[in-house]
């Protein structure tokens, strides 16, 4: 079976610009969630959607927005982006909702640069 | 923020050894979770270890928890050189479910052959 897949891998973008980031999760997970790695840190809790709602939000600022379509897939979107936006976005799935309490499959990442 | 302290920061030993690292958090958890990171890549769950429990067991790793002290510790014996990585605690919060995990900085665990 197929785990978490990201796209893409790799983005640059220039300072100013619009980035969206895409998730499939495995196949019968519900609960996405999506985390910022910058480098030499650990991840940072973004959003986490279930049946296409969202559950939980973290403390980022409303440049950041994520939904989650019919078939479980999301994308998070950023706007108007900021150097310190650089890191590595982790996307995460889960079967149930509240997924943080149980484990949670992590995908390879995108990693973006800002430029 | 991050909630959750690894130490030490980097850990370097011969293959064969024990490795332990340790993980220090400040609020009431519901469980904390270990995970592993290669490169930069993609996170890998090792294990979970809820707020009532006290040690857990999978293969070559051993996780203890100490809820009085707010820490907890991921032992891995007999250490192999595919072990080098580095290694993240991750704590929920009581009541914390939709929250999502909050990590602490990571361990980088080298593994010399």
């Amino acid at each position: 079976d197929a785990g978490v897949t990201q796209s893409p891998t790799h983005l640059i973008k220039t300072r100013g610009q619009q980035v969206t980031l895409r998730c499939s999760p495995i196949s019968g997970h519900k609960s996405v969630s999506w985390y910022q790695q910058v480098l030499g840190q650990g991840p940072q809790f973004i959003f986490q959607y279930y049946e296409k709602e969202e559950r939980g939000r973290g403390n980022f600022p409303d440049r950041f927005s994520a939904r989650q379509f019919p078939n479980y897939s999301s994308e998070l979107n950023v706007n108007a982006l900021l150097l310190g936006d650089s890191a590595l976005y982790l996307c995460a799935s889960s079967l149930a909702d509240l997924s943080s309490y149980n484990e949670q499959f992590f995908g390879p990442g995108t990693r973006l640069t800002v430029l | 923020s991050q909630q959750g302290e690894e130490d030490p920061q980097a850990l370097s030993i011969q293959e064969g050894e024990n490795a332990t690292m340790n993980c220090s958090y400040k609020t009431s958890i519901n469980n904390l979770q270990w995970y592993r990171q290669n490169s930069g890549r993609g996170l890998v769950h090792l294990i979970l270890i809820r707020s009532n429990e006290r040690e857990k067991h999978s293969g070559r790793l051993r996780v203890t928890l100490d809820t009085s002290k707010k820490s907890s510790s991921l032992l891995i014996t007999a250490s192999r050189a595919a072990d080098t990585a580095s290694y993240f605690c991750a704590t929920v919060k009581w009541g914390g479910g939709a929250d999502g995990l909050t990590f602490g900085k990571g361990t980088h665990l080298i593994i010399q052959p």
